[in-house]
């Protein structure tokens, strides 16, 4: 199946850095999202983005489908940013109904310290 | 209520116990799906239902039972469960195009913790 590889595992940042995600993933995708769990354990929509780039407020994300990566920038974060981001693909052509489901990785823990 | 909710939000089951697990959403899609998400693992895809038809059960062991009576819910039967069953379980809900294929956004619920003893 298909990889799906985050970077890096673990952040540490002051209040007010700017960040950088990685995700890379192993095939061509038809779908690609960007998730915040928070300390409760909610998954949180931030981004659909399976090509182009899109921003959110602080938050933007960059997908290059054709080689094979996303990026999200988290600028000016904040406390309330902590928490782990996960990157989540889902891959398959039309007629290959088993295929379409979402792989994630593992994740990147973000801490943001006051 | 808006999004997808579950119930119960906490659960201490013992072994020979038998229980269920509520998702519900009210967003209009007609996929369905339930995650585990294990300590220091990443989140496994359990079951999928598109059009409340099962198409997905990702090698699930028998003690979990899925049941989608309609495009808006769906539930995770459980029985004898297992301590290595202690996980968070997670619902989501996005929109499919006909025929079960590309989907889109997924949404997820709150979760249920699960602790079994």
């Amino acid at each position: 199946g298909i990889q799906v590889e985050q970077s890096p595992p673990d952040l540490i940042l002051q209040e007010g850095a700017n960040s950088t995600l990685r995700c890379n993933f192993s095939d061509s995708v038809n779908n690609l999202q960007w998730f915040h769990q928070n300390p409760w354990g909610q998954l949180i929509n931030l981004f659909y983005i399976p090509s182009g780039t899109k921003q959110n407020g602080r938050l933007s994300a960059t997908t290059v489908a054709t080689e094979r990566y996303s990026l999200l920038y988290i600028s000016s974060s904040q406390t309330t940013d902590s928490g782990v981001y996960f990157c989540a693909v889902e891959q398959g052509g039309w007629g290959r109904g088993s295929n379409y489901k979402l792989t994630f990785g593992k994740g990147t823990l973000l801490t943001v310290n006051p | 209520e808006t999004g997808v909710t579950q119930t119960p939000r906490h659960l201490v089951m013992g072994m020979t116990n038998k229980k269920s697990l509520k998702c519900e959403q009210h967003l209009g899609h007609n996929a369905m799906y339930w995650y585990k998400q294990s300590a220091k693992k990443p989140l496994e895809l359990m079951f999928v239902y598109n059009f409340k038809e099962q198409t997905e059960n990702n090698s699930v062991p028998s003690r979990f039972s899925p049941e989608c009576p309609n495009s808006s819910h769906l539930f995770l039967h459980l029985h004898t469960l297992q301590p290595e069953d202690s996980a968070l379980y997670l619902c989501a809900s996005s929109l499919r195009t006909s025929g079960g294929g590309s989907s889109y956004e997924q949404y997820f619920g709150p979760g249920t913790r699960l602790t079994v003893t």
